[in-house]
């Protein structure tokens, strides 16, 4: 069951236009979402964090947004830079679920 | 601090064979989960291991199974290889009572090809 979902495999951005990723969740007792990036051959490596009592939660170039009535969150990265090319995923969490459900990712091509 | 560790770093299996898959976690975590990377998928949640017991397990058959030492370290054994096992595998630790709000480090994982 896929609980959390990344629409859009791939994006393509300018160098210094803002990168928008999208994710969105089904299960209604998530009240954790993290966002991960991953360059090739590591792991992937812990961006920014919101619980749901917050809307948003930003950490120098990158905001997060999190609505949780359409269960939806997205990432902002402004100004973006090449070396944000990477795969970025999603994931999910509750209270007692002691797990991450990640969605399938998003490669993010920020083009100089 | 050598963040989480994983080996091999490359594996290359035939069906039917057997594999054990090692992690160590980020100093003075104690908490270590598996997760498999299929090509173009996000990690899908394997097991949890934490005070050397597995505490959560995903929607993965008993040809998987784990261990976790009293460093903290861990296995994750995998039996009767299918092609279909062919993926990254991914270990996270974390030192948390409540994992679902701490955040997980991740190892750079191992690439599992099954023949």
């Amino acid at each position: 069951d896929q609980q959390v979902k990344q629409n859009s495999p791939s994006l393509s951005v300018q160098e210094g236009r803002i990168s928008i990723l999208n994710c969105d969740y089904t299960n209604s007792m998530f009240d954790y979402f993290l966002w991960y990036k991953k360059y090739p051959a590591e792991g992937p490596t812990f961006l920014i964090s919101i619980s749901s009592i917050k809307d948003k939660n930003e950490d120098g170039r990158f905001t997060v947004f999190l609505n949780k009535s359409a269960k939806h969150l997205s990432l902002h990265i402004v100004p973006s830079q090449p070396g944000d090319s990477a795969v970025y995923f999603c994931a999910a969490s509750g209270i007692n679920f002691n797990k991450f459900y990640f969605g399938s990712g998003t490669k993010l091509n920020v083009k100089p | 601090d050598a963040g989480v560790t994983q080996s091999p770093t490359h594996l290359i299996k035939t069906r039917g064979q057997q594999v054990t898959l090692r992690c160590s976690p980020k100093s003075g975590h104690d908490t270590v989960s598996w997760y498999q990377q299929a090509l173009g998928q996000g990690p899908q949640f394997i097991f949890q291991y934490y005070e050397e017991e597995e505490r959560q397990r995903g929607n993965f058959p008993d040809r998987f199974s784990g261990h976790q030492f009293p460093n903290y370290s861990s296995e994750l054994n995998v039996n009767a290889l299918l092609l279909g096992d062919s993926a990254l595998y991914l270990c996270a630790s974390s030192l948390a009572v409540e994992i679902s709000t701490d955040t997980q480090y991740f190892g750079p994982g191992t690439r599992l090809t099954v023949l």
